[in-house]
């Protein structure tokens, strides 16, 4: 199956600083990415579309100046978090599509666990 | 809007036990459904996925079922072991690669 990696795996800041998320499909071209948000014994919400070479989508709610997201390359996407604080403290997941698998199916990141002091 | 649910929300049972694991969506309109495993902290596995034409799938001791035009599909977990512990999460998607919508998942513990 596709591999996704996701970077770093957790990270502590202090509040008012940003902290950067790198999502990569390892071994094929990901036209599409998407983030997700997961709060302790919650279920993962979606919070933006990442499309390469051009805007993302962001969920209503989301505030896009706020979580930045880049898909500058079909392997790479990242998520900025800007001037950080504690209630952003979650677990960050991506996943990535490929448009050649027409079976749709997506694949997931390892997650990264963002603890904003 | 799709809305999916889970049911039960948590499970505990002894090894060797058959499972079923249920999964709601109120929007029949889905393109696939996949199943995933979450352990604690960590990201998700895929288990299964089944397209809209299709009923069921299996992988080894699981086996995944879907009725779309009623808005189910049901997880079977053969011979539970207490390595299958973990949150089981499905999630339909509207279109080939599309988003997905996420269930509240079910948290299986199997004692040993």
């Amino acid at each position: 199956g596709a591999v996704v990696s996701q970077h770093p795996s957790w990270v502590i800041c202090k509040s008012g600083t940003s902290v950067k998320i790198e999502c990569r499909s390892l071994d094929f071209q990901a036209t599409t990415m998407f983030w997700y948000r997961q709060f302790p014994k919650q279920s993962l919400m979606l919070m933006a579309t990442s499309n390469e070479g051009s805007k993302a989508t962001y969920e209503q709610g989301v505030e896009k100046d706020k979580f930045l997201i880049n898909h500058a390359s079909l392997t790479l996407s990242t998520l900025t978090v800007t001037s950080a604080h504690p209630e952003d403290s979650s677990f960050y997941i991506c996943s990535a599509q490929t448009g050649t698998r027409a079976t749709g199916e997506l694949f997931f990141g390892e997650g990264s666990r963002l603890t904003v002091l | 809007k799709q809305e999916v649910t889970q049911i039960p929300a948590a499970l505990s049972v002894p090894e060797g036990e058959n499972l079923v694991l249920n999964c709601s969506f109120t929007d029949s309109a889905i393109y696939n459904l996949q199943w995933f495993r979450q352990d604690p902290g960590k990201g998700l596995t895929s288990l299964l996925l089944i397209q809209s034409s299709q009923r069921e799938q299996t992988s080894g001791r699981l086996n995944a079922s879907l009725d779309k035009s009623s808005g189910r599909s049901t997880l079977y977990i053969a011979a539970s072991q207490p390595g299958d512990s973990a949150t089981y999460l499905c999630a339909p998607s509207k279109s080939s690669g599309d988003k997905l919508t996420f269930g509240t998942g079910t948290r299986l513990a199997v004692r040993p």
